[in-house]
């Protein structure tokens, strides 16, 4: 079964520091997200991308964030500049057209840790 | 605005015995509600879904979830639980931009 393939599974970076998490989607997926998860928090909608540019965005998603589909197979999520209230569990989806739960797919998650 | 709310942080249940895990809605227009599993170190992974038709969905791994339009919930239940069903349990909703939002999640604990 295809998936969504996020690395790395943990990253630890210093406050401050710029990061990005990287995501594979599904090959023939069109659209694309960004989720959160602050430990013990319920999962937010960070992003969605399609057609090579941002869709929609939600407030948590401030000039800090950006995102990218470098080379037709990527999908990232940059921070430029760390805080500590970054630190989550980052979750990236990709999407096609219909499918059981609307062709949607989470990868496993990038634990993002500041310091 | 679209959201979703699960009351209980935690349910417990012994193995065998049925499971319920809840959730209410709020949506403005036809709700399209979803449950995903989250198991340790993987990603959310989905059960099952609430589009339109019959009020009880039947999904993935024996779980079923009814639609109450009246009660505007859609809990999550299996008849028998299993050690295995053990994982965190996200409810959502869509809106129609194709966005999710989730609950909190409830942490499924079966106990042999």
């Amino acid at each position: 079964e295809p998936e969504v393939t996020q690395t790395p599974s943990h990253q630890v970076t210093q406050m401050g520091q710029e990061v990005i998490l990287r995501c594979v989607p599904i090959s023939n997926h069109l659209y694309f997200y960004w989720y959160r998860q602050i430990l013990g928090q319920k999962v937010e909608f960070l992003v969605s991308f399609y057609n090579n540019e941002i869709s929609e965005k939600s407030e948590i998603f401030d000039d800090q964030f950006s995102v990218e589909r470098p080379d037709g197979s990527n999908f990232t999520l940059k921070i430029r500049s760390t805080k500590l209230e970054d630190s989550a569990m980052y979750f990236c989806a990709s999407r096609g057209r219909g499918g059981g739960n609307y062709g949607y797919t989470f990868g496993s998650g990038t634990r993002l840790t500041v310091v | 605005a679209q959201s979703v709310a699960q009351p209980e942080d935690q349910v417990n249940v012994a193995e065998g015995n049925p499971l319920t895990v809840k959730c209410t809605y709020s949506v403005s227009g036809n709700p399209y509600l979803f449950w995903y599993v989250q198991y340790p170190n993987r990603g959310l992974q989905f059960l099952l879904k609430y589009i339109t038709g019959d009020n009880l969905v039947k999904g993935s791994y024996g779980f079923e979830a009814e639609f109450n339009k009246s009660q505007t919930s859609f809990h999550l239940k299996k008849p028998t639980a299993l050690v295995s069903d053990s994982a965190l349990y996200f409810c959502a909703v869509r809106d129609a931009g194709n966005q999710f939002y989730f609950g909190t999640g409830t942490s499924l604990t079966v106990i042999p």
